[in-house]
């Protein structure tokens, strides 16, 4: 079954220093997000993507944060000057080109800035 | 996306019907039901959604009730693999073209024990 994958799987950080978080989608779909969970909080929308451009972020996809789609198949989500407050559990997800909503999860990449 | 309220927590014996219910009495007719779980600090994983008619596939039902102001989630026979945080979440179904976000709650947090 094809899935949602996520390098790396923990990222130890400076704070201030840059990092890029990696997503490979499912292969044929065409919608794709970033999600983060503070430890002990809810999962929070970040962005979505569609069409090589951004179609909605929330209050946390500030200036520091860039989402891109280099290529066909890998979603990038790069933090510019990180924060302490920017440790958490990121989650990528994809979702196909049809009516339903179904989000299909990576497994996370657990950033922690010290 | 109309609101909802989940009980915080529920045990279960394992091998028994885990009934997860969900309350959102502000629903709107074209608003789905969706179901996604967290196991520990995994991604949320999609379960089942439904619009009015009550819904099964391989891991779970969905029962909608005919006002469609409340919905409950069954897992017929559960077992420790399920224990997880489940998410009811309402929204309106994307139309084609649309990167719509996915907006998690607390969720419940359902403990299966032997």
């Amino acid at each position: 079954e094809p899935e949602v994958t996520q390098t790396p799987s923990h990222q130890v950080t400076q704070m201030g220093q840059e990092v890029i978080l990696r997503c490979v989608p499912i292969s044929n779909h065409l919608y794709f997000y970033w999600y983060r969970q503070i430890l002990g909080q809810k999962v929070e929308f970040l962005v979505s993507f569609y069409n090589n451009e951004i179609s909605e972020k929330s209050e946390i996809f500030d200036d520091q944060f860039s989402v891109e789609r280099p290529d066909g198949s890998n979603f990038t989500l790069k933090i510019r000057s990180t924060k302490l407050e920017d440790s958490a559990m990121y989650f990528c997800a994809s979702k196909d080109g049809g009516f339903a909503d179904t989000q299909y999860f990576g497994p996370g990449t657990r950033l922690t800035v010290l | 996306d109309a609101k909802t309220t989940q009980p915080p927590s529920m045990d279960c014996a394992e091998g028994r019907a885990a009934n997860l219910p969900c309350n959102h009495s502000t629903i709107s007719g074209n608003e789905y039901v969706y179901w996604y779980r967290q196991i520990h600090s995994q991604g949320p994983q999609y379960i089942i959604h439904g619009l009015k008619n009550n819904e099964t596939n391989e891991m779970a039902s969905l029962i909608i009730t005919e006002d469609r102001k409340s919905s409950t989630l069954i897992l017929p026979h559960a077992t420790l693999r399920d224990t997880a945080v489940y998410y009811c979440i309402v929204r309106v179904a994307g139309l084609t073209g649309t990167a719509s976000k996915l907006t998690f709650g607390t969720g419940t947090r359902l403990q299966v024990t032997l």
